[in-house]
C-alpha cells in the first residue's frame, strides 16, 4: 500500500464552522507533512510531524490546528477561517523526517488533497 | 531570484515529441524531486535524486551536481502526460523543509 488517503476531497465552509480534514498512510512513515496550495502556485509547508510530535509549524494562524493521534494519521482541524483559506490542502508523508539538517528525508508520497473553499 | 528556477513555465508538445524540463538552483542540495501534478489533483513523486540520472518507464530525470542543474525528459510524449512538472528541493541545511520551483505546465496535443 503506497497512498495517501484524504478525507473529506472538497469541504465548504463558513466562517463560523469548525470542521477537520484527515489523513491516513500505512506504509509505515514517520514523518507526515500539511502543504497549503492556492491556484498555479508550488505548494506551501504548513506543518511537519516527526514520529508524532510537532517538529514544524511554518508561522501558520492558530486558526489552523494540527493533531497526529498515531503514527498513522494525521488531522488538520479548522475553526472561524477566512475566505482567504480557500485553497487545496495536501497531506504527504515520507520514510522519516530530519529537521534542521541531514542527508535526506527520503521520497514524499502525497495525497489527493483536499479542496476547501470558505464562504 | 528564486532559489529554484524551471524552465520554461509553459510547453506546448505534439503527441510523440521528445520533451526536456529544465531545474536550475542556487544552494547545496541533499536531495532534489521532480514532481507531476494533474490539473485539480494531488502531486505524485516521480523521482528523488542525489545524483546522477534515474529512469522510469517513459520518464528520466538527470542531476549535474557540479552544475546545480536537473533535467527531466519524457520520450515519445502522450496526451496523458499533459501536467504540471515542478522541481523542488531539499538543502543541505533545510531538513524536512522542501524549496519549490514555479512549475512547468506541459501540454502535449494529439
Amino acid at each position: 500500500d503506497t497512498e495517501v488517503t484524504q478525507t473529506p476531497k472538497h469541504l465548504v465552509m463558513g466562517m463560523t464552522n469548525k470542521k477537520s480534514l484527515k489523513c491516513e498512510q500505512h506504509m509505515g512513515h514517520r514523518a507526515m507533512y500539511w502543504y497549503k496550495q492556492k491556484a498555479k502556485k508550488p505548494p506551501e509547508l504548513m506543518f511537519v510531524y516527526s514520529y508524532e510530535k510537532l517538529s514544524i509549524n511554518e508561522s501558520v494562524p492558530s486558526r489552523f490546528s494540527p493533531e497526529c493521534p498515531n503514527s498513522s494519521l494525521l488531522n488538520l482541524h479548522l475553526h472561524a477561517l477566512q475566505p482567504e483559506d480557500s485553497a487545496l490542502y495536501l497531506c504527504a508523508s515520507s520514510q522519516n523526517a530530519l529537521v534542521g539538517g541531514g542527508i535526506g528525508t527520503g521520497e514524499l508520497f502525497f495525497g489527493e488533497g483536499s479542496r476547501l473553499t470558505v464562504l | 531570484k528564486n532559489e529554484v528556477e524551471q524552465s520554461p513555465q509553459n510547453l506546448t508538445a505534439q503527441e510523440g515529441e521528445f520533451i526536456t524540463i529544465n531545474c536550475s538552483y542556487s544552494v547545496g542540495i541533499s536531495a532534489l524531486h521532480w514532481l507531476q501534478q494533474h490539473p485539480g489533483g494531488g502531486i505524485v513523486s516521480l523521482f528523488m535524486l542525489s545524483s546522477g540520472k534515474k529512469k522510469h518507464g517513459r520518464l528520466i530525470a538527470t542531476i549535474n551536481i557540479q552544475e546545480k542543474h536537473s533535467s527531466l525528459h519524457i520520450t515519445a510524449s502522450h496526451p496523458r502526460d499533459s501536467a504540471v512538472y515542478i522541481c523542488a528541493v531539499r538543502s543541505e541545511t533545510s531538513g524536512s523543509r522542501l524549496t519549490f520551483g514555479e512549475g512547468t505546465q506541459l501540454t502535449v496535443n494529439p
